[in-house]
């Protein structure tokens, strides 16, 4: 069964530092990988996505992601975080395998960048 | 062009009642995805429906039901409501079933 980890319910940043939320997955064939964010009572925005080719991906607001095939992780980074960076970010994957699958997301990770 | 739309914003509803909320998918957007969101929580997988019909669904009784119409709009209807059915119900649609969804705003359901 597929699934997607969000080892850390909280990250922590100082402003202008770089960020990294963490993001490990489980497939049974080749993943398509997402992140998305998530403002207080608003519905998710799309942020990047994985599917083929470059490991390293770019996505909106200047976050960037890199897929590690052997590590099975999809970590979401950014260079210099924003105050207006802090949200609740969440990763999820859909399996190739089987064709008809869901998007399956992790239990999501709280950013909260301080001036 | 319009993105996802989800009616009503806010839902309050009295234990045993039965509730219907919509989701508008994307223009051309043949999947449509229902999630709830309890507070302070990660998304649960409700229902996905694709073509008009019902493709998958996630670990809920079967007083959560939906359906998708020929226009790919969707409604989630639950009955015998209950207080722990409180949550933001998102609905998802997607062009591809590979590809990104894009979500709609919600419907902030209170059970009291």
């Amino acid at each position: 069964a597929q699934s997607v980890a969000q080892p850390e319910d909280q990250v922590n940043v100082a402003e202008g530092n770089p960020l990294t939320v963490k993001c490990t997955y489980s497939v049974s064939g080749n993943p398509y990988l997402f992140w998305y964010v998530q403002y207080p009572n608003r519905g998710l925005q799309f942020l990047l996505k994985y599917i083929t080719g470059d490991n390293l991906v770019k996505g909106s607001y200047g976050f960037e992601a890199e897929f590690n095939k052997s590590q099975t992780s999809f970590h979401l980074k950014k260079p210099s975080a924003l105050v207006s960076d802090s949200a609740l970010y969440f990763c999820a994957v859909r399996d190739r395998a089987g064709g008809y699958n869901k998007l399956i997301f992790g239990a999501g990770t709280r950013l909260a960048v301080h001036p | 062009e319009a993105g996802v739309t989800q009616s009503p914003t806010h839902l309050i509803k009295t234990r045993g009642q039965q509730a219907t909320l919509r989701c508008s998918p994307i223009s051309g957007h043949t999947s449509v995805y229902w999630y709830q969101q309890a507070l302070g929580l990660g998304l649960q997988f409700l229902l996905w429906y694709d073509e008009g019909e019902e493709r998958n669904r996630g670990n809920f009784p079967p007083r959560f039901s939906g359906r998708q119409f020929p226009n790919y709009s969707s409604e989630l209807n639950v009955n015998a409501l209950e207080l722990e059915d409180s949550a933001l119900y998102l609905c998802a649609s997607s062009l591809a079933r590979d590809g990104e969804a894009f979500f709609g705003q919600g419907t902030r359901l209170t059970v009291v």
